[in-house]
């Protein structure tokens, strides 16, 4: 069946401009993950749903990082007034349900985003 | 959130079998542990997981001793392909995958 698809695939953006970030999950997966990832350094979690809200946002790292994911399934994070340093590969998982140890997440191919 | 410590790289040639071992002395009784492998521009992709003793699937196999103080994840019969990075995590806080920086498995020919 169908991964996780994540689009763009690039994004190559200017410092300043907003950019949005669009995350399919797995069909049937109610919890829903990004992570962002710089060059050399495992993912780094920025934010979990289960279903429709937030379980945990404390890896976002400020308030110019916002997700929602309205209807429990595909997730939008955005991203307002881009800085260099947000620069990164910025991954999407999904898991089956309440992401547990047993849970497996199963992670997109990531959008590589490029701040000017 | 017990923290892992793994060697940054690794070497091998292709058909041998590759130990990659992570220490982790503070797992927590309810802890599993969990690899992921990743290769150059996708995500990391679950190989496998165990809570104790050994774990076998047709990827790979996972030994962990009885103080489950440290786990080694056993990639038999390298081939080129299995060049990648490895990470070694422990438990799952409340939904999020903590990663280190992982093992850069670079397989020869």
């Amino acid at each position: 069946g169908a991964g996780v698809s994540q689009t763009p695939s690039n994004k190559v953006t200017e410092k300043g401009k907003y950019v949005e970030l669009r995350c399919d999950p797995i069909s049937g997966h109610t919890a829903l993950y990004w992570y962002r990832q710089s060059l050399g350094q495992g993912p780094e979690f920025l934010i979990y749903f289960q279903g429709t809200g937030a379980a945990d946002d404390s890896g976002l790292p400020n308030d110019r990082f916002f997700a929602v994911r309205p209807e429990g399934s595909v997730s939008t994070l955005k991203i307002q007034r881009t800085e260099r340093g947000d620069s990164a590969v910025y991954l999407c998982a999904s898991s089956l349900s309440w992401g547990g140890d047993t849970d497996t997440q199963y992670f997109g191919p990531g959008t590589r985003l490029t701040v000017l | 959130l017990a923290k892992t410590t793994q060697p940054i790289s690794m070497d091998s040639y292709e058909g041998q079998e590759v130990n990659i071992t992570c220490s982790h002395n503070n797992i927590a009784t309810n802890d599993y542990i969990t690899w992921y492998q990743q290769f150059p521009s996708q995500g990391p992709r679950f190989i496998i997981q165990g809570y104790k003793t050994k774990v076998t699937n047709e990827v790979a196999s996972l030994f962990i001793p009885a103080d489950r103080k440290s786990s080694t994840l056993s990639l038999p019969r390298v081939s080129l392909s299995d060049t990648a990075v490895y990470y070694c995590l422990v438990g799952v806080q409340g939904g999020k995958l903590i990663f280190g920086q992982g093992t850069e498995l670079s397989v020869k020919p």
